[in-house]
């Protein structure tokens, strides 16, 4: 199993407070990743970053934003949640080949 | 832009028997492509991992290959088993280390 954690692994909020979801990996890859999964449907890449200070949006428009101020630390914050944002988050790292390790996700309610 | 298609009605097969999925895709060929395995409420797990100079690849009970021609790969599980029972990911190389995924077909493995 891959060294990848997210914390919380669930949660529920109401609509107008302010979430960081937290992903952490101990195998020092550069490359990271967020993407958004609702049930049945594929994995849509909302942020990425190639390494410390490095952070670029994805392909699926999103109100999140994500830093990067440590190789292994790579969180995500809505500043004001809403039901549109209820949704698996999944956080994935990658050593430099095309292989992912993905964390176990956030399962995201907003009420 | 690219896009991925993978059956979405799940595939049900008898313990033992092999099973086959199917993954299309419409644009350019990629430099690679990938598979995962997605169990519920998780994430991804890579399996495998082909490129576009490879037609086939081997692990274990898994087979993939890779027809840039058809612009298709096809997944094969030997003598499946209940535990193989998830869902199975297509995933292809979209440049710049970014990976774009299918939205994946369950397979059921009846004992």
């Amino acid at each position: 199993e891959a060294d990848i954690y997210q914390t919380p692994r669930y949660l529920v909020i109401g609509t107008g407070k302010k979430i960081t979801l937290e992903c952490s990996q101990t195998m020092g890859h550069d490359k990271m990743y967020w993407y958004q999964q609702d049930p049945g449907m594929e994995l849509h890449l909302i942020h990425y970053s190639y390494g410390v200070n490095s952070t670029e949006k994805g392909d699926l428009s999103s109100e999140s934003t994500v830093s990067r101020i440590r190789t292994e630390h790579f969180p995500l914050t809505l500043e004001s949640a809403r039901p549109s944002h209820t949704s698996q988050y999944l956080c994935a790292s990658n050593p430099g080949g095309g292989e992912q390790f993905f964390g176990p996700g956030t399962r995201l309610t907003v009420l | 832009s690219q896009k991925i298609e993978q059956n979405s009605e799940a595939l049900n097969i008898q313990e033992g028997k092999t099973a086959t999925l199917t993954c299309n895709y419409t644009n350019y060929s990629p430099a690679y492509l990938q598979w995962y395995r997605q169990d519920p409420g998780r994430g991804p797990v890579f399996l495998l991992l082909i490129r576009e100079n490879e037609k086939e690849k081997r692990k274990e009970r898994l087979k993939v290959t890779f027809d840039t021609t058809l612009k298709q790969s096809l997944f094969h599980i030997t003598a499946s088993q209940p535990a193989d029972s998830a869902t199975y990911l297509c995933a292809l190389e979209a440049g710049g280390f970014k990976t774009i995924f299918g939205a994946g077909t369950r397979l059921f493995v009846k004992a």
